[in-house]
């Protein structure tokens, strides 16, 4: 059985610092991923996708960057958090243009 | 770019009374149709997937899509206090899913 794993589950970060978010995912060999992020009262809004291994499209700019360096690992960045990158991570992934996506259990981030 | 908006923004019924949710889009040629429930420690639960126009039953949730009206709803029978989350509307194309902003839903014993 597949199974995705997030982490941290939540974090509290200061304005200005580095945020590294990580996603697995195990038991799918080339899964699509997904990055969604929802500000406190947002919209869940898709932020990266990738296809392949090297591979990341990006579908929002949040001043964040995304990489994908190996086939079942997903890497959601930044080197300096804005107040405004507080909210849920979500990451998920499908198989190819599937019609399902599964999602994490997510990750909460607070910037002070 | 694909709009959605839900309705209504938070509902509150009792056990056992029928509880139905609104999602309406701006593009209909969109591919499939979703809806998930959002608990805060468990991620986006996916409830009912609907690609065609009609009637989509998964054991209590029941999804009725109209791409004429631009509409998807979604009916839960029997609900219970085990319910109560967010209740999240997913339009998807191509890569890209868009969600609305979800309806927040009480159950009262």
């Amino acid at each position: 059985a597949q199974t995705i794993h997030q982490w941290p589950v939540a974090e509290i970060k200061a304005v200005g610092s580095p945020l590294s978010l990580g996603c697995t995912i195990k038991g799918k060999s080339s899964p699509n991923l997904y990055w969604y992020w929802q500000a406190t009262g947002g919209t869940l809004q898709q932020l990266f996708y990738s296809i392949t291994v090297g591979q990341v499209e990006s579908v929002v700019q949040l001043n964040l960057s995304a990489s994908r360096p190996k086939d079942d690992q997903f890497i959601l960045s930044t080197e300096k958090l804005l107040l405004s990158h507080s909210g849920f991570y979500l990451c998920a992934w499908s198989r190819g243009q599937g019609p399902e996506v599964f999602f994490g259990k997510g990750t909460r981030l607070t910037v002070v | 770019q694909q709009k959605v908006q839900q309705s209504p923004e938070s509902l509150t019924v009792s056990e056992g009374a029928m509880a139905s949710l609104n999602c309406t889009f701006s593009d209909g040629t969109s591919n499939n149709f979703r809806w998930y429930r959002q608990h805060s420690a468990k991620g986006l639960e996916v409830l009912v997937s609907i690609f065609s126009d009609g009637e989509k039953e998964e054991g209590r949730f029941t999804a009725h899509l109209n791409r004429a009206n631009l509409h998807v709803s979604l009916h839960i029978r029997e609900p219970q206090p085990s319910d109560s989350a967010v209740y999240l509307c997913a339009v998807t194309g191509y890569q890209n899913f868009y969600f609305g902003k979800g309806t927040s839903l009480t159950v009262i014993p």
